[in-house]
């Protein structure tokens, strides 16, 4: 199946500070792109979704300030996470399609383990 | 978006069939049921996806009856390695169509 790579897969920061995680899909192009954040024993939370070349699409409740996506290609979107808290200790998981079509198999990066201190 | 409602959690033993069972009544005529693996501190895996009747691949089988209220997942001969979260999805998309909506998940425990 394709691959898609996270980097980094841990991170320790200090509150205030920012920081950035990127996705690669490896080997296909992927127009979106998808950022979930997941808490401890609990379910993925979709964020929201990355379209390359132009604005990231929000789900209700993220605060797009915070949370600042950018998608430059085809293969690579960032997530930042700008002034960071100790609530935003978290799991941190791209996902890339092959189509946008409903129905279609999603691919996963490793996920990111951000602690925030 | 179809609700789905699955086990918290179940226990196995090496060597036994596990069956995950999800119900959907309300599943959309259009709809498919795909089935999610995720270990810990990692990202969740694609197992299997079917429509009606029955699937299967390398890593498991699903089982969809003729009404497709409902769907069962099994796994063969479990290992420890089969330890993990499992996620049914029925129509589980955002409002866009395009990302998947994750439910909470059968936890497997998988035990010598």
């Amino acid at each position: 199946g394709a691959v898609v790579s996270q980097h980094p897969s841990r991170v320790i920061c200090k509150s205030g500070t920012s920081v950035k995680i990127e996705c690669r899909s490896l080997d296909f192009q992927a127009t979106t792109m998808f950022w979930y954040r997941q808490f401890p024993k609990q379910s993925l939370m979709l964020m929201a979704t990355s379209n390359e070349g132009s604005k990231a699409t929000y789900e209700q409740g993220v605060e797009k300030d915070k949370f600042l996506i950018n998608h430059a290609s085809l293969t690579l979107s960032t997530l930042t996470v700008t002034s960071a808290h100790p609530e935003d200790s978290s799991f941190y998981i791209c996902s890339a399609k092959l189509t946008t079509a409903p129905n279609t198999e999603a691919f996963f990066g490793q996920g990111t383990r951000l602690t925030v201190v | 978006l179809a609700k789905t409602t699955q086990p918290i959690s179940m226990d196995s033993y090496e060597g036994q069939e596990v069956n995950i069972t999800c119900s959907h009544n309300n599943i959309a005529t259009n709809d498919y049921i795909t089935w999610y693996q995720q270990f810990p501190s990692q990202g969740p895996r694609f197992i299997i996806q079917g429509y009606k009747t029955k699937v299967t691949n390398e890593v498991a089988s699903l089982f969809i009856p003729a009404d497709r209220k409902s769907s069962t997942l099994s796994l063969p001969r479990v290992s420890l390695s089969d330890t993990a979260v499992y996620y049914c999805l029925v129509g589980a998309v955002n409002q866009a169509g395009t990302a998947l909506i994750f439910g909470k998940g059968t936890t497997l425990s998988v035990s010598s």
